[in-house]
């Protein structure tokens, strides 16, 4: 079956600019993960829905960032206001949740933002 | 708080000698632990996980990792480098944060370089 796609794949934005990031993880998988990747790091936990409830946002930098999983499966990760610090790659991950703490995550491809 | 330490940043190995990628944990649980290989422009795919089963795991393309609580390493290992193979590998942990949906937690990232 299909895995998880995000959109876009590259998005580049001038300072000031709304960004939205968008997740379609796998058909049926409860659990929905963001994690914002800077140049050379490890991924780094933003936020996590479990169906259209999000109930962990500790990782979001300022409040110019927001996400929204409206129906439980498409989420969308909103940037206000983009500055140079935001450049990085975003990427979404969905698990099945059947064992929160052994589950597999599936990661997509990520969606690469600039921001000049 | 769970965390890993990948103690390289940088492995380079010649193709078909063996790969040794070391990572060690803290955890104040029984860690749930994960190899995940990140290609350029690619998502990011597990190779591995231990979940307190086996002390050694098998996973694709050849990689296994043995879990050794009296030294809190995983260590990623294969017998022969291939060239495919480059590519930089997370060693991550599960937060086990039920309300966090089991976020995870990555390493900084180990760039593994085969040399022909």
């Amino acid at each position: 079956g299909a895995g998880v796609s995000q959109s876009p794949r590259y998005k580049v934005a001038k300072r000031g600019q709304d960004v939205a990031l968008r997740c379609d993880p796998i058909s049926g998988h409860v659990s929905l993960f963001w994690y914002q990747q800077a140049l050379g790091q490890g991924p780094e936990f933003l936020t996590y829905f479990q169906n259209e409830a999000q109930l962990d946002k500790s990782g979001l930098p300022s409040d110019r960032f927001f996400a929204e999983r409206p129906e439980g499966s498409v989420s969308t990760l909103k940037i206000q206001r983009t500055q140079q610090e935001d450049s990085a790659v975003y990427l979404c991950a969905s698990s099945s949740k059947r064992e929160v703490f052994t589950d597999t995550q599936y990661f997509g491809p990520g969606t690469r933002l600039t921001v000049l | 708080a769970q965390s890993v330490t990948q103690l390289d940043s940088h492995v380079s190995v010649s193709e078909g000698t063996p790969v040794l990628l070391r990572c060690n944990y803290s955890s104040s649980y029984s860690p749930s632990l994960f190899w995940y290989v990140q290609h350029p422009n690619k998502g990011l795919q597990l190779l591995l996980k231990y979940t307190s089963a086996a002390t050694l795991v098998k996973g694709i393309n050849g990689f296994e990792a043995e879990f050794k609580k009296s030294e809190t390493s995983f260590h990623l290992t294969k017998p022969s480098a291939h060239m495919s193979d480059a590519a930089e590998y997370f060693c991550v942990v599960n937060s086990r944060i039920y309300n966090q949906g089991g976020k995870l937690i990555f390493g900084q990232g180990t760039e593994l370089s085969v040399k022909p």
